[in-house]
């Protein structure tokens, strides 16, 4: 059973530049949420998706957008990027049982982006 | 605002030596508590995690952590470190069952010496 993956691993782009990120969720997982990470920094929530829509959003710019497909695969994308962006971005999946006291999240390896 | 400290930002302890790492959030009602671990270029792995009963939890790889609620803490414990343990340490938060946003500790790298 693959876990969740992410693409690209690595990515170097230049301020102004977009940029998207792809995340698949673990099998039975209907639920992606995006973290940032900069470096020596816990990360932090961007958004989750659910659904297709945005459910939860944390305190992140309009440029910081996502979306997510039938499938449950989700992208991430950052419009005019910033030196500030450079961070490993982690996607999390949760299945979203009804019932349960809490659906566990499972990271993927992230995608370490560089902006120069 | 809501937040998760971790004091210790790096801590070295000798094989074999017991290990604690400390984690503190801001006071409010019981958030779902959780311990995970990052290694060089893994993501973040579940460690244990406390929602309500027993305060004292056990998890993976031989770990433990207590909830204080009292001094709003959860320390993750482990009685004798191997070298494997080396690796940084996330404490988390999730007030109010949000199924999602995790307030996360800026992390203790944890090196360990032979």
């Amino acid at each position: 059973d693959a876990g969740v993956t992410q693409s690209p691993t690595h990515l170097i782009k230049t301020r102004g530049q977009q940029v998207t990120l792809r995340c698949s969720p673990k099998s039975g997982h209907d639920t992606v949420s995006w973290y940032q990470q900069a470096l020596g920094q816990g990360p932090q929530f961007i958004f989750q998706y659910y659904e297709e829509e945005e459910r939860q959003r944390g305190n992140f710019p309009d440029r910081f957008s996502g979306h997510q497909f039938p499938n449950y695969s989700s992208e991430l994308n950052v419009n005019a990027l910033l030196l500030g962006d450079s961070a490993l971005y982690l996607c999390a999946s949760s299945p979203d049982l009804a019932g349960a006291a809490y659906n566990e999240q499972f990271f993927g390896p992230g995608t370490r982006l560089t902006v120069l | 605002a809501q937040s998760v400290t971790q004091p210790d930002i790096h801590i070295t302890v000798s094989e074999g030596a017991s290990l604690e790492l400390r984690c503190n959030y801001s006071y409010g009602a019981t958030p779902y508590l959780f311990w995970y671990v990052q290694s060089p270029g893994q993501g973040l792995q579940l460690l244990l995690k406390y929602f309500s009963g027993d305060t004292l939890v056990q998890g993976i790889k031989g770990f433990e952590a207590e909830f204080k609620r009292s001094q709003s803490s959860f320390n993750l414990r482990k009685p004798s470190v191997h070298w494997s343990d080396a690796a940084e340490y996330f404490c988390a938060v999730d007030y109010g069952g949000s199924q999602g946003n995790l307030i996360f500790g800026k992390g203790t790298k944890l090196s360990v010496k032979p």
